[in-house]
This record gives C-alpha cells, sequence and structure tokens, in this order.
C-alpha cells in the first residue's frame, strides 16, 4: 500500500534545544498530519495541514511547535524549544484529496533529556 | 473528550480460534477506521468502513459499522500469531483529524 516514510527514526536530545522531524507523504497526497503517542497511550491528534495553512489543531499544538512542508519537500514538525514532555513517538500522516483515509509513517521517536 | 474507545482493554485467544474487538463513539462520523499497531511500528490501516457501509470484509477480517448504536465491531477469524497487536478504532467526524480510541491489546497464543 501507500507508503509514508519518517526520519529519522529515533533522535536524542537535550532540553531546550531545537528538533526538526521529517516527513516524506505519499506522493499525491494533499492532507498531513502530526500525531503524539505516549507510550502505552492512546494517539493523539497535534495538527493537519493543506494547501500550505494549518487547518485545526489541537491543545498539544503548543506555541513551540510549528509546521511546514517548502517547495513540496518533507513536511516537518518543529520543535523550539524542547521540554521534557515532549518526549513520545511523533506520527506523520497523509491523506488524499477525500480526506477519508489517512495512511501513517512508522514514526520518530523522540526523546528529550 | 474522547470521541471512540475500544470496548476491552485486552484480550487473549489461542491460535486458529477467531476474535472480535468492539468500539463505541459518541458523535456522528463520516468514516471509521481500523487499524492495527505491532510493537515499535506505525499504525496500519486494515478496513476503511464509511457510514453508509454496514460491513466490510478483507481476507480474515470483517469490520461492521451499526450508525444507530454509534457502535464498530472488527472480527479476526483463523487467528495467528502474529494477529498480536493492538487494535485501534478510529472515527472521522468530516473534519481535518480521525480521533482514536485506547486500542485494545490482542495476544494470540501459539
Amino acid at each position: 500500500g501507500p507508503k509514508v516514510l519518517q526520519i529519522p527514526s529515533h533522535q536524542i536530545i537535550d532540553m531546550g534545544q531545537m528538533v526538526t522531524l521529517n516527513c516524506d507523504p505519499v506522493s499525491n497526497h494533499l492532507y498531513f498530519y502530526w500525531y503524539k503517542q505516549i507510550l502505552g497511550q492512546q494517539m493523539e491528534f497535534l495538527v493537519n495541514f493543506y494547501n500550505g495553512k494549518v487547518m485545526e489543531k489541537s491543545k498539544l499544538f503548543k506555541d513551540q511547535f510549528s509546521v511546514e512542508r517548502p517547495d513540496g519537500s518533507y513536511f516537518t514538525l518543529k520543535i523550539q524549544p524542547t521540554a521534557l514532555e515532549d518526549s513520545a513517538v511523533y506520527f506523520c500522516a497523509s491523506s488524499p484529496r477525500d480526506r477519508v483515509e489517512q495512511y501513517f509513517g512508522p514514526g520518530t521517536r523522540l526523546t528529550v533529556l | 473528550s474522547q470521541l471512540a474507545e475500544e470496548n476491552s482493554w485486552a484480550l487473549s485467544v489461542h491460535e486458529g480460534e477467531s476474535v472480535t474487538v468492539n468500539c463505541s463513539y459518541k458523535t456522528s462520523i463520516t468514516a471509521l477506521q481500523w487499524y492495527r499497531q505491532k510493537s515499535g511500528k506505525g499504525p496500519a490501516q486494515l478496513i476503511l468502513i464509511r457510514s453508509n457501509e454496514r460491513e466490510k470484509r478483507n481476507g480474515r477480517l470483517r469490520a461492521t459499522l451499526d450508525t444507530s448504536s454509534q457502535s464498530s465491531s472488527l472480527s479476526i477469524t483463523a487467528t495467528r500469531c502474529e494477529d498480536t497487536a493492538v487494535y485501534f478504532c478510529a472515527t472521522n467526524t468530516g473534519n481535518y483529524k480521525y480521533v482514536f480510541g485506547a486500542g485494545t491489546r490482542l495476544k494470540v497464543i501459539a
């Protein structure tokens, strides 16, 4: 089936540093998402991005978070500065035009020390 | 508030048996997806069932949707050890996100 790729698979950084998580969505998809999953807990929606804009975001999408997809390249999630509670697995997903289906990447495990 | 939830936290079956995971939700939806997530991996889509559909199959998997009771089920027949995973239902209310339940942990014992 369609594949979403995420780079890197693991990232360890010190609290206060900046981190950028990269997502390579399915090539003809138009909607892009980030979700956060703390170990053993449910997947929680962070943000949806379409046509260069954030369409919807949750309370978890703090002011330190930002997303972009410059020139159709990677869809990125930037956290600046990071906090200890940002430690989690971050999943990227993408959807085609009708937004009904979502395909997920394998996740990036972020550890903030 | 949680809009989708699976009704069992964990299930255990022996290989070859059938199992059903149930999910309930609290608002009208346009679609519901069942996902499987294995340890250390991202969610893999199993079945997408739209609000105007009542049943969908994919190999050994069968999903049902009852919009009147706002519930869905995922049945797996002839289970295998590799079916061991967390099974999520996720609901789409027509906006820009899916809301996930906490998941049901299924263990298939050889």
